[in-house]
């Protein structure tokens, strides 16, 4: 079955505390995003890579850090998180050629404290 | 200033009683023009990608239409599987090519 799959799907962590959320694709996707969700603001793209090595800034990187060492995994990594990165975080993947139908993961609730 | 806004937030129908979503969007140039559907507590499922103003896509009830301002999903004679959070994103010209920027969705209620 194509799919995103991302973990852990819910996270409970403490100010500074280094995590990782992983994201991995089995669909051979090149293009890979991650997202935040919040109450009122929508979603909101924090880096994306448009393949293995590439990655760039979305509208709100500040405080995240990815690599794209392989193709089907895009790891999310805080390295000292804090309380305003409480969200709802979603991983994306896509086909570069033809249209951007972006297949979502199921997303990883995350509360910093 | 947000590039790309939704309306209503919020929108409730009664089941049969068929009404319109609006995107209204401002970029230097329009790559693409994308449209999900959210189920609560899931992530984004893809609908729609339009290109060009005048372009028209349909699924089942659903039929976006695009203008060289906007988008509409219109929504004809809905079920209450239909109610759901409509997201709307846009690729700019101007940008990156893989940063898409999503309005903050219209919320839809389907009652029987």
């Amino acid at each position: 079955e194509a799919q995103v799959t991302q973990n852990p799907r819910y996270l409970i962590t403490v100010t500074g505390k280094k995590l990782t959320v992983t994201c991995s694709q089995n669909m051979n996707h090149e293009y890979m995003s991650w997202y935040r969700q919040d109450p009122g603001l929508g979603l909101r793209q924090i880096y994306y890579s448009m393949n293995v090595e590439v990655t760039d800034k979305g509208d709100v990187p500040e405080g995240y850090k990815v690599s794209r060492k392989e193709k089907r995994n895009f790891p999310l990594i805080l390295e000292s998180p804090s309380p305003n990165q409480t969200s709802l975080y979603f991983c994306a993947s896509s086909t570069i050629a033809g249209v951007y139908e972006q297949y979502f993961g199921p997303g990883t609730r995350l509360t910093v404290t | 200033e947000d590039q790309v806004t939704q309306s209503p937030e919020a929108l409730r129908l009664q089941e049969g009683e068929s009404s319109s979503l609006n995107c209204s969007y401002t970029v230097s140039g329009l790559r693409g023009l994308f449209w999900y559907r959210q189920d609560p507590g899931k992530g984004p499922e893809f609908l729609f990608t339009l290109y060009s103003a005048g372009e028209e896509k349909e699924k089942e009830r659903l039929k976006a239409t695009l203008t060289k301002k906007e988008s509409f999903l219109h929504i004809t004679a809905p079920k209450p599987e239909d109610s759901a959070t409509y997201l709307c994103a846009v690729q700019d010209y101007g940008g990156s090519q893989g940063n898409l920027i999503f309005g903050k969705g219209t919320k839809l209620s389907v009652k029987p």
